[in-house]
């Protein structure tokens, strides 16, 4: 069975400064995709940035990024410039390919940003 | 369109109760998932639907817990004989899935459960 591990159940991080959140995943598969969700408080979740695992390059958006280690099974989330609106829980999900569409996701990591 | 849209949005119950959600997806999305998430865990998959076909059930869904999508638009999920396990919040979330192209699905905003 597919895991999900986030080891960081807080961060804090100062507005305008960057921040890391860590991932790792267990998996047999080879085809996959991963993904990282923030959840605001009171809020739905909402998609912040996802990587297919046969991708090498690693997939941006905006301010958000990831390192994609598939070899050591490691995915974590880079938030440069962090604003206030940022702060929220962070989930890391897996899906595997093809037709089944169930993720699977770690316990989440909370964001806090300061001014 | 406004998203995917839960109701109630909290609900408090007593032990033993019965108590039915409702989840109305982003209008033709063909997949709808059920997610539960307890306090200081990930959400943890229920079910899903393709259309009104329930395809997967998760072994967290015990025969308390029944789900329907009817002409595969809205869905239900009903929990009976409340446990105070049962305490969460329920996730529900659509997508449109069409041949291998699978974009992300989107979240409701949940319904909190509290069994007293």
């Amino acid at each position: 069975a597919q895991t999900v591990t986030q080891s960081q159940p807080e961060m804090s991080v100062q507005e305008a400064e960057t921040v890391t959140l860590s991932c790792t995943y267990d998996t047999s598969e080879s085809d996959y995709y991963l993904f990282w969700y923030k959840q605001p408080p009171s809020r739905q979740m909402i998609l912040v940035i996802r990587q297919e695992a046969y991708k090498q390059q690693n997939a941006t958006e905006n301010r958000f990024s990831v390192n994609f280690q598939k070899a050591a099974k490691s995915f974590s989330l880079k938030i440069s410039d962090s604003q206030l609106g940022d702060a929220a829980m962070y989930f890391c999900a897996y899906r595997k390919s093809g037709t089944a569409s169930k993720l699977t996701f770690g316990t989440g990591t909370r964001l806090q940003v300061t001014l | 369109d406004t998203g995917v849209s839960q109701d109630p949005r909290h609900k408090i119950t007593k032990r033993g109760q019965n108590v039915t959600f409702r989840c109305d997806p982003i209008s033709e999305h063909n997949r709808l998932y059920w997610y539960r998430q307890t306090l200081g865990q990930g959400p943890e998959f229920l079910t899903y639907f393709q259309n009104e076909a329930q395809l997967e059930k998760s072994r967290l869904l015990s025969d308390r817990f029944s789900a329907e999508r009817p002409k595969g638009s809205f869905s239900t999920l009903e929990i009976q004989r409340t446990e105070q396990g049962d305490s969460a919040m329920y996730l529900c979330a659509s997508s449109l899935v069409s041949g291998r192209v699978h974009p992300e699905a989107f979240f409701g905003q949940g319904t909190r459960l509290t069994v007293v």
